[in-house]
């Protein structure tokens, strides 16, 4: 079965740094692009960032460039989400999500892991 | 940078009747890159159309998406109770991944 499985979140003070990660099942992590939505307390989806299928391209939506790196871990099939920095308007739900090639669409998600900045 | 813009953002029906729910971007964006999503309370999103008109894995024919340009839509044939959820539209363009605000769909 095709499965992401968030982990990491939970509450970190403004200017703190929270890693967050994403292991994937049944599929090859290196094979496809990968990123991160989050969605604000209440609020709708944004795209934060995203990573190439070699690693070597990575994308960041402009609220988080600079503070935020995304990395992958082929060998343990996970992604990963390096929060720097972090503000009050960071909190939310961030969930990873596997890109459907060829249509810059998000065909499997996570069920999402909550973040809290606050102090 | 484009903008996606739903509306309404709040529809209400009745089960059995149809749903049209309208996305409309900033400016001409490709066919290939608008999606549709289905999120529910507490849920994870879930893709429903890609391509603009291609129903994902398991989505119902009930749902069906068309539109060119600027102008796009999201229609349910005929609401199941299932269906009432928060609707999104999204485009991928230029290494960035615009979502629209939303539209609600609840039970009249």
């Amino acid at each position: 079965e095709v499965q992401l499985v968030e982990s990491g979140g939970g509450l970190v003070h403004p200017g703190g740094s929270l890693r967050l990660s994403c292991a994937a099942s049944g599929f090859t992590l290196s094979s496809i692009y990968m990123h991160w939505v989050r969605q604000l307390p209440g609020k709708g989806l944004v795209w934060v960032s995203g990573i190439n299928n070699y690693g070597s391209y990575t994308m960041y939506a402009d609220s988080v460039k600079g503070r935020f790196t995304i990395s992958r871990d082929s060998a343990k099939n996970t992604l990963h989400l390096q929060m720097n920095s972090l503000r009050a308007e960071d909190t939310a739900v961030y969930y990873c999500a596997r890109d459907l090639v060829g249509y810059g669409s998000f065909d499997i998600w996570g069920q999402g892991t909550m973040v809290t900045v606050s102090s | 940078e484009i903008v996606l813009t739903q509306s309404p953002g709040t529809l209400s029906l009745s089960p059995g009747e149809r749903a049209t729910l309208s996305c409309r971007a900033s400016q001409s964006v490709s066919s290939t890159y608008l999606a549709w999503y289905q999120q529910k309370p507490g849920q994870a999103p879930r893709l429903l159309i890609y391509g603009t008109s291609s129903r994902a894995t398991g989505i119902p024919d009930r749902f069906s998406g068309s539109g060119s340009a600027t102008d796009f839509t999201l229609t349910i044939s005929r609401l199941e109770p299932e269906d009432f959820a928060v609707y999104y539209c999204q485009h991928h363009g230029n290494s960035r991944y615009t979502f629209g605000q939303g539209t609600k769909l609840e039970i009249k």
